[in-house]
């Protein structure tokens, strides 16, 4: 069946460093990946997309890569700040389902410290 | 534009009470879903709506039913509420893809917080 997988379900780094987030994919090749952020006691805020066919996209300080190869989406926060503190979700395409649906990776909680 | 907006915003109901979730979009879209999220488990689609007048199930649809009432409003109702159902409920609505300018990125409301003792 389609997997979706967020390897880390924690990640902890200090103000202005990098921090890169890990979705995989398997039994199914995306036409695309989306990422969302979720602050506590809220919904899911749509954040990129990134198309099969793009290698890398970028949006402010905001970087997400799609490696078809390795199955893999990386999405990185530059110069991370505290208030970039949220739960982080990768989504893709369900094909099972309807053309919009999507299912989600469990999500991956990062904390900035200053 | 207020989004996708959802009522109530918590909800205590007894095993076995009913109730019904409202949820109304105001940027035309075409597609609305109902999801579940639970801790560990992530958010899961309850039930879905392509278009106005259709319906179908997601990957979780036992104990509850949908009604998409017109273009702006979907609704989930729980008819016999059990503690499994316990649970935070969103709305989510996106553009269909027929447009084609959407890869169904999905708005999402802020969610109703249901306890069923």
């Amino acid at each position: 069946s389609q997997k979706i997988e967020q390897n880390s379900e924690a990640l902890n780094i200090q103000e202005g460093k990098t921090a890169t987030l890990t979705c995989n994919y398997t039994n199914y090749s995306p036409a695309y990946l989306q990422w969302y952020r979720q602050d506590p006691g809220r919904g899911p805020v749509f954040l990129l997309l990134i198309r099969e066919n793009e290698k890398e996209k970028r949006k402010e300080r905001l970087k997400v890569t799609f490696d078809t190869t390795l199955k893999q989406s990386l999405f990185h926060i530059t110069a991370s700040q505290p208030a970039d503190s949220a739960t982080y979700l990768c989504a893709s395409r369900n094909y099972g389902g309807s053309q919009g649906n999507l299912i989600f990776g469990k999500g991956t909680k990062l904390s900035v410290k200053p | 534009n207020a989004g996708v907006t959802q009522t109530p915003k918590f909800q205590v109901l007894k095993t076995g009470q009913s109730m019904t979730l409202q949820c109304a979009q105001d940027m035309n879209h075409n597609s609305m879903y109902w999801y579940r999220q639970d801790p560990g488990m992530g958010l899961r689609l309850i039930y879905y709506s392509a278009s106005e007048g259709t319906t179908d199930k997601g990957e979780v649809p036992n104990g509850y039913n949908v009604s998409r009432l017109n273009k702006r409003e979907f609704s989930l109702r729980l008819e016999s509420a059990a503690p499994s159902q316990t649970s935070v409920y969103f709305c989510a609505s996106s553009e269909s893809l027929q447009t084609g300018t959407s890869a169904g990125e999905q708005y999402f409301g802020p969610g109703t917080r249901l306890t069923v003792t």
